[in-house]
């Protein structure tokens, strides 16, 4: 039973746009959800998080939406640059467990 | 300060043989989580360890297996080795202590070739 849910494997797009990644969850319990960044033969990397008492959260070029009532939450890039082409994991927290998503691999085009 | 350190970094093994995998965690933290990524599976939880105790584990059979010692410092184990196990495998530490932003760091992680 998959708790995080990435649904889109891939996803293109034009650099200087707004990228989006979609996350869905199924445990209402989660206290807290993370994206995560990943180059190739390098670990996660933290990029952002957000309570589940909030429902955004912005760092620079990236914030995260929470829709608690829809179980989903998205990162936002705006605006894309080549260096953010990567693997990003959703992740969720409760009592110390994270569980991530299967990843969504982005390739921002130029 | 030292971030998460993984050894080793790359590693081939023969089916039948074991093998173990080490993880030292920043400095102060207590809690050691152990992941499987494979290109089909994403990251998957194996397990993890606070103040030497196993406090979680993920749907890995019994081959898999590990433990923390006082500093911190934890192995994970793997026995009775199969093709299928070849994978990144990545250590991830944090504070682990309830009630704050646990976002857990990640070593390079050891790749595990497994022929």
């Amino acid at each position: 039973d998959q708790q995080v849910k990435q649904n889109s494997p891939s996803l293109s797009v034009q650099e200087g746009r707004i990228s989006i990644l979609n996350c869905d969850y199924t445990n209402s319990m989660f206290d807290y959800f993370l994206w995560y960044k990943k180059y190739p033969a390098e670990g996660p990397t933290f990029l952002i998080s957000i309570s589940s008492i909030k429902d955004k959260n912005e760092d620079g070029r990236f914030t995260v939406f929470l829709n608690k009532s829809a179980k989903h939450l998205s990162l936002h890039i705006v605006p894309s640059q080549p260096g953010d082409s990567a693997v990003y994991f959703c992740a969720a927290n409760r009592d110390d467990k994270i569980i991530f998503g299967k990843g969504t691999r982005l390739h921002i085009l130029p | 300060k030292a971030g998460v350190t993984q050894t080793p970094r790359y590693l081939i093994k023969t089916r039948g043989q074991q093998v173990t995998l080490s993880c030292s965690p920043i400095s102060g933290h207590r809690s050691v989580s152990w992941y499987q990524q494979t290109p089909g599976q994403g990251l998957q939880f194996l397990f993890e360890y606070f103040s030497e105790t196993q406090r979680n584990k993920g749907n890995f059979p019994g081959r898999f297996s590990g433990r923390q010692f006082s500093n911190s410092r934890s192995e994970m184990n793997v026995s009775t080795l199969e093709l299928g196990d070849s994978a990144l495998y990545l250590c991830a530490s944090s504070l682990g202590t309830d009630g704050l932003n646990t976002e857990a760091f990640f070593g390079q992680g050891t790749r595990l070739t497994v022929v």
